[in-house]
């Protein structure tokens, strides 16, 4: 049962555009959603958050959105650059809980 | 500081033996996960320790799976009877516990591949 849905599993973006990674999930618990970037041969690394109060958190070129009513989150990076290629994962979590429950990752290529 | 180091960072095996993964987490991480990446597939949820509770062991696949966790600290995570479907990336990841959400910091994982 997958809980976080990633249902593209890649992406291509001219440099400069804006690259959206889209995230949908089944658990109407999950009250905290997170963003992580992971890089060939290394470890994912966290990115940006938000929690289920909010439906909007920015940090610089990417912004998370969360719409609950949907269970749908999207990341939005722009303007994108070739240093964002890389595999974007969607977690959630709830409850407090350190667990997260990570979707299968969107692989994302940004073209110079 | 350091950050999450994982070893071997390769593992070649043979069909039938076992491996040990070994986990040293960041200093003063209370929390550690285990997760696995299949190729193509996501990232997999294993084990979970947070300070002295019982680990969470729900995503184990099989009883062929195990992992301790000494002193609350390093973690070595032991797949007995390897089959060619344990072939995957095993991460580890380690987090503090301040406050609810905490950012796991990941090691460079560990490739394991069962021949």
């Amino acid at each position: 049962d997958q809980q976080v849905k990633q249902n593209s599993p890649s992406l291509s973006v001219q440099e400069g555009r804006i690259s959206i990674l889209n995230c949908d999930y089944t658990n109407s618990m999950f009250d905290y959603f997170l963003w992580y970037k992971k890089y060939p041969a290394e470890g994912p690394t966290f990115l940006i958050s938000i929690s289920s109060i909010k439906d909007k958190n920015e940090d610089g070129r990417f912004t998370v959105f969360l719409n609950k009513s949907a269970k749908h989150l999207s990341l939005h990076i722009v303007p994108s650059q070739p240093g964002d290629s890389a595999v974007y994962f969607c977690a959630a979590s709830w409850g407090g809980y350190q667990k997260v429950t990570f979707g299968t990752g969107t692989k994302l290529q940004v073209i110079p | 500081g350091a950050g999450v180091s994982q070893s071997p960072s390769n593992k070649v095996t043979e069909k039938g033996k076992d491996v040990e993964l070994r986990c040293d987490p960041i200093s003063g991480h209370t929390a550690l996960y285990w997760y696995r990446q299949s190729l193509g597939q996501g990232l997999e949820f294993l084990i979970y320790f947070q300070g002295n509770s019982a680990p969470d062991k729900s995503g184990l696949p099989s009883d062929r799976f195990s992992a301790e966790r000494t002193g609350g600290s390093v973690s070595t995570l032991t797949i007995q009877r390897t089959q060619q479907e344990d072939s995957a990336v095993y991460l580890c990841a380690s987090s503090s516990d301040r406050g609810p959400y905490n950012e796991q910091f990941f090691g460079p994982g560990t490739r394991l591949t069962v021949l």
